[in-house]
């Protein structure tokens, strides 16, 4: 019984090019949550998605990020022209059920460095 | 808004130290608060939480109380081994009639644990 798998490990991309993180949740979790934690901060909850759905993305930058959660398929979180300020660890979690009094399973993240 | 602000690490222990990580935090109401751990490699895992003032979470020797008075819950363990080097978490939850969204949380630093034999 898998965990949350989150690919690639450890990201390096230069400044203007495109970073693509993948989350794999547990096996029957229809919930995913990104959280982001940048160098010296906590973590902090970026977006919620269910499948095919963004249920609530206010912790999202306005600017060149994007996430998904299609019906087949991990979920995504596209980061588009990457600046050196992107370079954080970036958490993956899901539940099985909306996550009121469910505990969330995370991911070991994904460590992005921006050259 | 929330917040939690808990101890700067790193934290190193020997063997069968006492150890504790304070943690404290700012929110609206009572929100549930959790400590979760990552072991070197894996994911954060849940570690005990607690849900309403005065609660005790406790899990693998660890304990942490829910202290509305001081806004604290601080994490302890009377004797820590090896296995025990972790990254620790504090974090809260915010309660759902506070306009708060309950699958937010809010996260700690983190301290970085390390018990030597």
């Amino acid at each position: 019984n898998a965990g949350v798998m989150q690919n690639p490990r450890h990201l390096v991309r230069r400044r203007g090019q495109e970073a693509r993180l993948r989350c794999s949740p547990m096996k029957g979790h229809s919930h995913v949550y990104w959280y982001r934690q940048l160098p010296e901060e906590g973590l902090k909850f970026m977006v919620y998605l269910q499948k095919e759905n963004i249920i609530d993305e206010s912790g999202m930058p306005k600017e060149r990020f994007s996430a998904e959660f299609p019906k087949e398929g991990p979920s995504i979180l596209r980061i588009q022209q990457v600046v050196r300020g992107d370079s954080a660890a970036y958490f993956c979690a899901s539940s099985p059920r909306p996550a009121t009094n469910e505990k969330l399973f995370f991911g070991s993240g994904t460590q992005l460095s921006v050259l | 808004g929330n917040s939690v602000t808990q101890m700067e690490g790193p934290v190193t222990l020997s063997e069968e130290a006492f150890l504790t990580i304070n943690c404290t935090y700012t929110a609206t109401g009572y929100p549930s608060l959790f400590w979760y751990v990552q072991y070197p490699g894996e994911g954060l895992q849940l570690l005990l939480k607690a849900t309403k003032a005065d609660d005790k979470g406790s899990n693998k020797g660890f304990e942490a109380t829910y202290r509305k008075e001081t806004t604290s819950f601080h994490l302890e363990k009377g004797s820590v081994q090896v296995s025990d080097s972790a990254v620790y978490f504090c974090a809260l939850r915010p309660i759902i009639n506070s306009g708060g969204s309950n699958y937010k949380l809010t996260f700690g630093k983190g301290t970085l644990l390390t018990v030597n034999p």
